[in-house]
């Protein structure tokens, strides 16, 4: 049981706008840490996405984009294409058990 | 552009120790600003972080790991490696290593390496 909580699996079709939501608690995302996004292509290894909450590394379109809120994050994928059909996970600190860091289970995104 | 590579054995039996090994090219384990980190996935599900070195051997690791778990660097080889003990069937995975930034996120990984426990 992952300490950020995501959503098993999410789907739109080419062109629209989805979500993913990743819910946190007042030791993580609540306690001001940052949430990150990493975007996880079959059979690659995961890549930075988002970083501290809503900001894209250089190469990322910005049809992502990345929001905070209170305890939980959401990241925002407009004008869907199917080669965004991969994993997403997010990713904070949690202040529990002397720190560490923390995963949300991960989504998986299918383009219908 | 900042480079890491694992490498070490793909089948280990059960009960014995894992050793992996992160190559760095492209960038120092010896900067201040970052550090050097153990992620693992396995195979069809989620990512859990391991832990992770400072270039000064300060470490940090997961709570529900750190009875087995020893991360050291060495920065005359630019390198650092990870130690988990008493293997079972449960520690199959892809094991990643990773660059942690001082804002608390990963910007550059190894490609992975699958790591198989059974006799």
């Amino acid at each position: 049981q992952s300490v950020l909580t995501q959503p098993p699996s999410v789907s739109g079709a080419p062109g629209q706008r989805v979500t993913i939501s990743c819910t946190g608690s007042n030791s993580n995302i609540g306690a001001g840490y940052d949430a990150h996004w990493f975007q996880q292509l079959p059979g690659t290894a995961p890549k930075l996405l988002i970083y501290n909450n809503n900001y894209r590394p250089s190469g990322v379109p910005d049809r992502f984009s990345g929001s905070k809120s209170g305890t939980s994050a959401s990241l925002a994928i407009t004008g869907l294409q199917a080669e965004d059909e991969a994993d997403y996970y997010c990713q904070s600190y949690d202040t529990s058990l002397s720190g560490h860091v923390v995963f949300g289970g991960g989504t998986k995104l299918t383009v219908l | 552009q900042v480079q890491l590579q694992e490498s070490g054995p793909g089948l280990v039996k059960p009960s014995e120790t894992l050793s992996l090994t992160c190559s760095v090219s492209g960038g120092s384990v010896s900067s201040g600003s970052y550090y050097w980190s153990w992620i693992r996935q396995p195979p069809g599900k989620g990512l859990e972080w391991i832990g992770y070195i400072f270039y000064n051997g300060n470490t940090r690791y997961s709570p529900s790991l750190k009875s087995r778990v020893t991360i050291s660097v060495d920065t005359s080889k630019n390198l650092f490696s990870l130690r988990l003990t008493s293997l079972t069937a449960a520690d199959t995975a892809i094991y990643y290593c990773a660059r942690y930034t001082r804002n608390n996120h990963f910007d550059y990984w190894g490609q992975g390496t699958l790591v198989t426990v059974s006799s």
